[in-house]
């Protein structure tokens, strides 16, 4: 199985600020990458696609890049409601694998 | 508007059998291009992905489970089903199904998740 970590594993954060969480494959994805947001009680959401690609209806203060092994997301100016746990997935080869969720909560 | 519905039992013993049933509203699922998928989320391993399923029956599975488990399609019903046997206490989770445009595609569409305890 390919291995997805997340760092930082937790972040704390002001409205407004920046917010930059990275996740690494264990062996090259290309760039099957994808990012969720996820909140309490609530399903995942899906955030970007195929590395870098803006899901229909997600604010552009989300954005991400990468491919091979190394994979960033960036909320440009955090707001309130992106206050979550946020995983990568990868869908390279089977199994699907997740990371393990970065928390981003209110510093 | 697509809409998935997980339903089942909210407490099965060890051992035993669950079988969970995801209803879809919004779109046929015999005739979309669509995989159906089950995904579960446990404090301790995080989330994993079960398997995917097209409706004409050609399915993936997750090694690790693929021995126990099993997804179908009711095209009458417009819903699809997993059976996961011989349960344990790891298997305690939320379980989510879900939509995806193919196989190794991402997830763009879930349910709301029910969860499973495994518990005698």
């Amino acid at each position: 199985d390919i291995q997805m970590t997340q760092s930082p594993s937790s972040l704390s954060a002001s409205v407004g600020d920046r917010v930059t969480i990275t996740c690494r494959a264990s062996q090259s994805i290309s760039t099957y990458l994808h990012w969720y947001q996820q909140k309490p009680g609530k399903a995942p959401k899906l955030l970007i696609y195929a590395a870098s690609s803006l899901q229909s209806g997600v604010p552009s203060r989300f954005s991400a890049s990468g491919s091979g092994t190394d994979f960033t997301l960036t909320i440009s100016s955090l707001q309130p409601e992106d206050f979550a746990t946020y995983y990568c997935q990868q869908s390279y080869s089977i199994p699907d694998t997740f990371g393990p969720g970065t928390k981003v909560d209110l510093k | 508007q697509l809409q998935l519905q997980e339903s089942g039992p909210g407490r099965v013993k060890p051992s035993e059998t669950l079988s969970l049933t995801c209803t879809v509203s919004g779109v046929s699922i015999s005739s979309s291009s669509y995989y159906w998928a089950w995904i579960r989320q446990s404090p301790g391993k995080g989330l994993e992905w079960i398997g995917s399923m097209f409706y004409s029956g050609t399915t993936y599975y997750n090694p690790s489970l693929k021995s126990r488990v099993a997804m179908s399609v009711d095209t009458s019903k417009n819903h699809f089903s997993l059976r996961l046997t011989s349960l344990t206490a790891a298997d305690t989770a939320v379980y989510y199904c879900a939509r995806r445009l193919n196989w190794n595609y991402p997830i763009d569409y879930w349910g709301q998740g029910t969860l499973v305890t495994v518990s005698s």
